[in-house]
């Protein structure tokens, strides 16, 4: 089935500093979903990409799908310790007749202060 | 914005004994919602996709038996584990997509089998 890999699994992040987190795909993605979960919280979404080349931003965060369509990455400027967190990316699928969302492996960030 | 109630948030039980985990959408309706599966530091597993007035489409290696789902309403699923193991024991999320909000994740029920 659909898998999307996605790295690096860890970062470990001065605050201030910048974070980058790429998922990547073997085939053409119609779109990708980016989420936050907090420690010991569920699941938020963040946004959703769909174009070509698209980007899109929410304040410190920008959001990147390939030209290819084949990779999306998540950028964060200038961590604060409230970005702390595990972000996934996740491909809707259509399967059956419905949709799944099929999740990466999520990459946590720890911001230290 | 769309709003997924889960309960319960924590359960302990005993080995043997069955769990019944609800997921509400609480201002939307939603024919079909999700149920996952996550162990510590790990990925949102797919167990099964929940659909209103049907059976569930359960993923490759999750038992049908074991975890039953029932779909009784446009805003009600339920996640029965049934004669749960220690091995059972995992963090359980329900999802279900919103127009405007796309997917939308309850808070999590984490299980605990003694």
């Amino acid at each position: 089935g659909q898998q999307v890999m996605q790295i690096p699994q860890y970062q470990h992040v001065q605050e201030g500093e910048d974070f980058t987190t790429y998922c990547n795909s073997s085939t053409t993605l119609s779109n990708i979903q980016w989420y936050k979960q907090r420690p010991g919280g569920h699941p938020v979404f963040l946004i959703q990409l769909v174009k070509s080349g698209e980007v899109k931003k929410q304040k410190r965060l920008t959001f990147q799908f390939g030209e290819a369509k084949k990779n999306s990455s998540l950028h964060i400027t200038a961590t604060q310790t409230t970005d702390v967190g595990t972000y996934f990316c996740a491909v809707i699928m259509n399967s059956g007749g419905y949709q799944k969302v099929t999740f990466g492996i999520g990459t946590k960030l720890q911001v230290i202060p | 914005g769309a709003v997924v109630s889960q309960h319960p948030s924590r359960v302990i039980c005993k080995s043997g004994t069955s769990v019944k985990i609800e997921c509400r959408s609480l201002d939307f309706q939603a024919t079909t919602m999700f149920w996952y599966r996550q162990f510590p530091k790990q990925s949102l597993m797919l167990m099964a996709t929940s659909n209103e007035g049907s059976k569930a489409t359960y993923e490759q290696g999750v038992e049908k038996d074991k975890f039953l789902i029932n779909h009784a309403s446009l805003t009600l699923s339920t996640l029965t584990v049934t004669s749960a193991h220690p091995e059972d024991s995992s963090f359980y999320i329900c999802s279900a997509r919103e127009t405007n909000y796309g997917y939308t994740f309850g808070s999590g029920t984490r299980l605990t089998v003694v």
